[in-house]
C-alpha cells in the first residue's frame, strides 16, 4: 500500500526566505503525486501535481516540486516566502489499480515571520 | 467554471442523530470522493462514486454511507452520530474514474455534541 511521510509538522521561515517542505512517499508502482494547500476554514487547493511527465513541476503562487525516484521524494520549494503563504500543506500520493484514492501525509503547517 | 460546492458549510448535531451532507461536483466531472479530516487522524478516504456506483470504500464503519445521483451530485450520510464523528468532511471531484486530479470543495464542518 502507498504511504506519504511529511517531515516536520511545523516549519517557520522569514518573509523572503526559501521555503522547503519535505515529502517522501512509498509506492510499489509509479505514483501520481500532489501538493495541496489548506488555508484556515477552507478546503484543499491544488498547488501542483506530478503525473509521470517532467520531473520538475511548477505550480501556482511560485511553488515548484521535483520528483526524485531514487530518493522517493517530492519536496516542495519556493524561492522567496510571502506572508500569504502561511497555511497548511499536504502531500498526497495516488496509484493506478482499482482504488485511485488520495493517501495524504499528516501535513506541514507553514508560518511566515515578518 | 464553478468549483466543487458543499452544503451545508457548518452543522451541529447531537449524539445518536443522523446527518446528510451534499456535494455538487465541477461540471463534467463524474467521479466524487469523500474524505474526513480530523486533527488526530488527518485526511482519510471515505468512499468514491462514479456513475452512481460506489467504486471504492475506505476503512469506516457501516454508519457512513453515500450515494450519487444521475447528475453526479453526491450525498453522504452518517447515522447514529458519535462524538468522534466531529470533523471536516471534504468532497472532491474528478473527470475520470481512474487516475486523475481531484479538486476539493470547501468542506462541511460537522460538530457532534
Amino acid at each position: 500500500a502507498q504511504s506519504v511521510t511529511q517531515l516536520g509538522s511545523h516549519v517557520s521561515v522569514s518573509e523572503g526566505a526559501l521555503v522547503l517542505l519535505r515529502c517522501n512517499y512509498s509506492s510499489s508502482v509509479p505514483p501520481y503525486l500532489f501538493w495541496y494547500v489548506q488555508y484556515p476554514n477552507q478546503g484543499l487547493q491544488l498547488l501542483l501535481k506530478y503525473t509521470s511527465a517532467a520531473t520538475l513541476v511548477k505550480g501556482i503562487n511560485g511553488f515548484e516540486a521535483e520528483f526524485k525516484k531514487s530518493e522517493t521524494s517530492f519536496h516542495l520549494t519556493k524561492p522567496s516566502a510571502h506572508m500569504s503563504d502561511a497555511a497548511e500543506y499536504f502531500c498526497a500520493v495516488s496509484i493506478q489499480g482499482g482504488s485511485e484514492k488520495l493517501v495524504f501525509g499528516k501535513g506541514t503547517k507553514l508560518t511566515v515571520n515578518p | 467554471k464553478a468549483g466543487v460546492t458543499q452544503t451545508p458549510r457548518y452543522l451541529i448535531k447531537t449524539r445518536g442523530q443522523q446527518v446528510t451532507l451534499s456535494c455538487s461536483p465541477i461540471s463534467g466531472h463524474r467521479s466524487v470522493s469523500w474524505y474526513q479530516q480530523t486533527p488526530g487522524q488527518g485526511l482519510q478516504f471515505l468512499f468514491e462514486y462514479f456513475s452512481e456506483t460506489q467504486r471504492n470504500k475506505g476503512n469506516f464503519p457501516g454508519r457512513f454511507s453515500g450515494r450519487q445521483f444521475s447528475n453526479s451530485r453526491s450525498e453522504m450520510n452518517v447515522s447514529t452520530l458519535e462524538l468522534g464523528d466531529s470533523a471536516l468532511y471534504l468532497c472532491a471531484s474528478k473527470r475520470l474514474a481512474g487516475l486523475d486530479t481531484q479538486y476539493f470543495g470547501p468542506g462541511t464542518r460537522l460538530t457532534v455534541l
